[in-house]
């Protein structure tokens, strides 16, 4: 196990809804990246935290958002909830922001949106 | 045009044989590569970084060529616990990492 943990595992959630994720990093590290994984392919990049703050982000919408707290802990928020939006959500945590390094894994929330 | 493209299988092999996995990027100023695992239902995992140079770790060599932009993952004496989802991954700066779709392996006793 990694040490990053993920809540909660499973949600289903109504079109139009909003929806918070959770991810807290393993002990030490200060980077907290977010993935969505539909299914059948790889992780695609949401966005990067560092120290509280976003450190790099992929092509989302601004309808995703999240949060770094004190702890490294972070939050993934999705608001107006579309049908597309089903899919794995991974958190990676990592020591440090930048080349080289390796990204540590949570289980993952499964999303449904009906 | 993706950012890495990989070849998504199924490749179904017999143990003990030897197989490799391609993959290529699009963005010719990309910094570090990587192999992660994937096994059904579960979270990636590292396999190995991949350096110019190439390197092995047991069974498993990795290749890079930047001149072509072709990363490539041997897997000798496959193994029944070799059976997995192998994904390659390109960091192109910006702390923004491409994954491939993923190549299926399925290692047949």
């Amino acid at each position: 196990e990694t040490g990053v943990t993920q809540s909660p595992t499973h949600l289903i959630k109504t079109r139009g809804q909003q929806v918070t994720l959770r991810c807290s990093s393993q002990s030490g590290h200060n980077t907290v990246s977010w993935y969505q994984q539909a299914l059948g392919q790889g992780p695609q990049f949401i966005f990067q935290y560092y120290r509280e703050e976003e450190n790099g982000r992929g092509n989302f919408p601004p309808r995703f958002s999240g949060l770094q707290f004190p702890n490294y802990s972070s939050e993934l928020n999705v608001n107006a909830l579309e049908l597309d939006d089903s899919a794995l959500y991974l958190c990676a945590s990592s020591p440090f922001s930048g080349r080289d390094y390796e990204q540590y894994f949570g289980p993952g929330t499964r999303l449904t949106v009906t | 045009r993706k950012e890495v493209e990989q070849d998504p299988g199924p490749f179904n092999v017999p143990e003990g044989a030897t197989v490799a996995f391609n993959c290529t990027y699009s963005n010719s100023a990309s910094q570090s590569f990587f192999w992660y695992r994937q096994d059904c239902r579960k979270e990636p995992k590292l396999l190995m970084s991949v350096y110019s140079s190439g390197n092995e770790d047991g069974r498993f060599t990795a290749q890079l060529n930047r001149a072509s932009q072709y990363i490539s993952l041997l897997i000798r004496d496959s193994k029944l616990s070799d059976s997995a989802t192998y994904l390659c991954v390109v960091e192109t700066g910006a702390n923004n990492l491409f994954f491939g779709t993923g190549t299926r392996l399925t290692v047949i006793p």
